[in-house]
C-alpha cells in the first residue's frame, strides 16, 4: 500500500496549458504540503494544508493553487505553465510534525 | 531568517569505509528538529534519522548516526560501514514552530560510493 501517492509521475506540456497534480495519503495525517525541487536540486515549501485548512502559503506565484477537498487529498492546480515551472514537484503528508514527513515519490514537471 | 547550510556538494566513499556528511543550521530558537533525508535516483525523499534538540544523546540508526552538537549549532551524519545503495543526495532539514513547522532543507550532499 502507497503511502502517500501522486499522479502523474511525470507531465510534460506546452507552455501556457493549465494542469493538475493529485495528491493522496492513506495515513491518516492531518497535514499535507506541496514542495517544488528545483533543477539543483533544492527542495522548497510552497503550501500546507492542515485538515483542509491552508496554514503555509510561501511566495508562489498566483498561478499555483492548491486545492484539499478532504484531509486525506492535496491536489494542485497550476495556470498558463511557463517555463521556470518545470521542475519535480513533491506531496508530502505528518501527524506528528516534529516526526518528519512522509513523502510521494514526486512528479516530474517538464513544460516545454 | 532560519538556514540550513550542508557545505559538501560532493562526497565519495569506498565500500565499507566510513563518511560523514556536514551540517549547520541557524535559529534563535531552543526548540527545534533536525532530520536527514536521503534521495537515491528513483528520487523518492527517505527519512533517515532525526534528532530533537532537547536531547543530548545523538541519535543512532544501524549504520546511519549523527553528531548533534546544539552550542556549535552543527548536526553531521555519520555512515558506517558504506554500502553501495547507500548512493545518493542526503538532505539536511530544520523545524519548529517559526518555520510553521515546514521542513526547511540544506542544499544537499551528493554521496558517491565506489566499489
Amino acid at each position: 500500500d502507497t503511502a502517500v501517492s501522486q499522479t502523474p509521475k511525470y507531465l510534460v506540456t506546452q507552455m501556457g496549458n493549465d494542469k493538475s497534480i493529485k495528491c493522496e495519503q492513506n495515513l491518516g495525517h492531518d497535514t499535507m504540503y506541496w514542495y517544488k525541487q528545483d533543477s539543483k536540486k533544492f527542495l522548497k515549501i510552497m503550501f500546507s494544508y492542515n485538515n483542509k485548512e491552508l496554514i503555509i502559503n510561501e511566495t508562489v506565484p498566483n498561478r499555483f493553487s492548491p486545492k484539499s477537498p478532504d484531509k486525506a487529498h492535496l491536489n494542485l492546480h497550476i495556470n498558463s505553465l511557463e517555463l521556470g515551472d518545470s521542475a519535480v514537484y513533491f506531496c508530502a503528508s505528518s501527524q506528528i510534525t516534529y516526526r518528519g514527513y512522509t513523502f510521494g515519490s514526486g512528479t516530474r514537471l517538464t513544460v516545454v | 531568517a532560519q538556514t540550513v547550510t550542508q557545505s559538501q556538494p560532493e562526497m565519495s566513499v569506498q565500500e565499507a569505509e566510513t563518511v560523514t556528511l556536514s551540517c549547520t543550521y541557524d535559529t534563535s530558537e531552543s526548540d527545534y528538529y533536525l532530520f536527514w533525508y536521503k534521495q537515491p535516483p528513483s528520487r523518492q525523499m527517505i527519512l533517515v534519522i532525526r534528532q530533537e534538540a532537547y536531547k543530548q544523546q545523538n541519535a543512532t540508526e544501524n549504520r546511519f548516526s549523527v553528531n548533534f552538537q546544539k552550542a556549535a549549532k552543527s548536526f553531521s551524519l555519520k555512515i558506517s560501514d558504506s554500502q553501495l545503495g547507500d548512493a545518493a543526495m542526503y538532505f539536511c532539514a530544520f523545524i519548529n514552530s517559526n518555520s510553521g513547522y515546514a521542513l526547511n532543507f540544506g542544499k544537499g550532499t551528493s554521496l558517491l560510493v565506489t566499489p
